[in-house]
């Protein structure tokens, strides 16, 4: 089962709002990552945030982590139509080094 | 620096006939990942190897799926008498050797290879 889930699934906005997009993992990591994938193209990493951290800056990123609820959100403000694309969480398969697991990822479309 | 190179970015096989699909990892990267992606979903992983070792094929079919990463060349990704239901995109993904400083737990994807069974 996906370790990373993100919610919503699809998410619709306009240029210039803010977009929230959250996930839930179900066991304990060191580091929670998201990364990026627009259509047809491979996966590109966006940030990581580590298991002592509670919040991180990447430029109009924001990561968010609550290792108590098991659950991370990234926010990206002022939005482009360039951002749209998919975004995934990801977490360390269990006994696998550093071989990630990802969630279902959320779609973002962001229209001018 | 090159990223991670796969080929063929496309691929079109009949049912029953064999498709094999290859990853060159970033330049200093030892581990190479095979993740599976259908229409709409998430990345699967399937199996993760180092050179001439198989670390972790967990996630692989037990059956018709084999993965390789020699001394020599690229990873291999195997698939034999392939069926409609290995249609999907498949993606490889390198990192660093684990422990060192350069590894940041960040995997480097490449661009993937769509395989359709006809």
């Amino acid at each position: 089962s996906q370790q990373g889930e993100e919610d919503p699934q699809a998410l619709s906005i306009q240029e210039g709002e803010n977009a929230t997009m959250n996930c839930s993992y179900k066991t304990s990591i060191n580091n929670l990552q998201w990364y990026r994938q627009n259509s047809g193209r491979g996966l590109v990493h966006l940030i990581l945030i580590r298991s002592n951290e509670r919040e991180k800056h990447s430029g109009r990123l924001r990561v968010t982590l609550d290792t108590s609820k098991k659950s991370s959100s990234l926010l990206i403000t002022a939005s482009r139509a360039a951002d749209t694309a998919s975004y995934f969480c990801a977490t360390v398969l269990k006994n696998s080094g550093y071989a990630l697991n990802f969630g279902k990822g959320t779609s973002l479309l962001v229209t001018p | 620096n090159a990223g991670v190179m796969q080929n063929p970015r496309h691929l079109v096989r009949r049912r029953g006939q064999e498709a094999r699909l290859r990853c060159s990892p970033m330049k200093g990267h030892s581990h190479v990942y095979w993740y599976r992606q259908l229409p709409e979903e998430g990345l699967k992983f399937m199996v993760y190897l180092q050179k001439e070792n198989i670390i972790d094929e967990s996630g692989m079919p037990k059956e018709r799926f084999s993965a390789e990463f020699p001394k020599e060349g690229p990873s291999i990704l195997r698939i034999q008498q392939v069926v409609r239901g290995d249609s999907a995109a498949y993606f490889c993904a390198s990192s660093p050797p684990q422990g060192g400083v350069r590894n940041t737990g960040e995997l480097f994807f490449g661009e993937g290879s769509r395989l359709t069974v006809l």
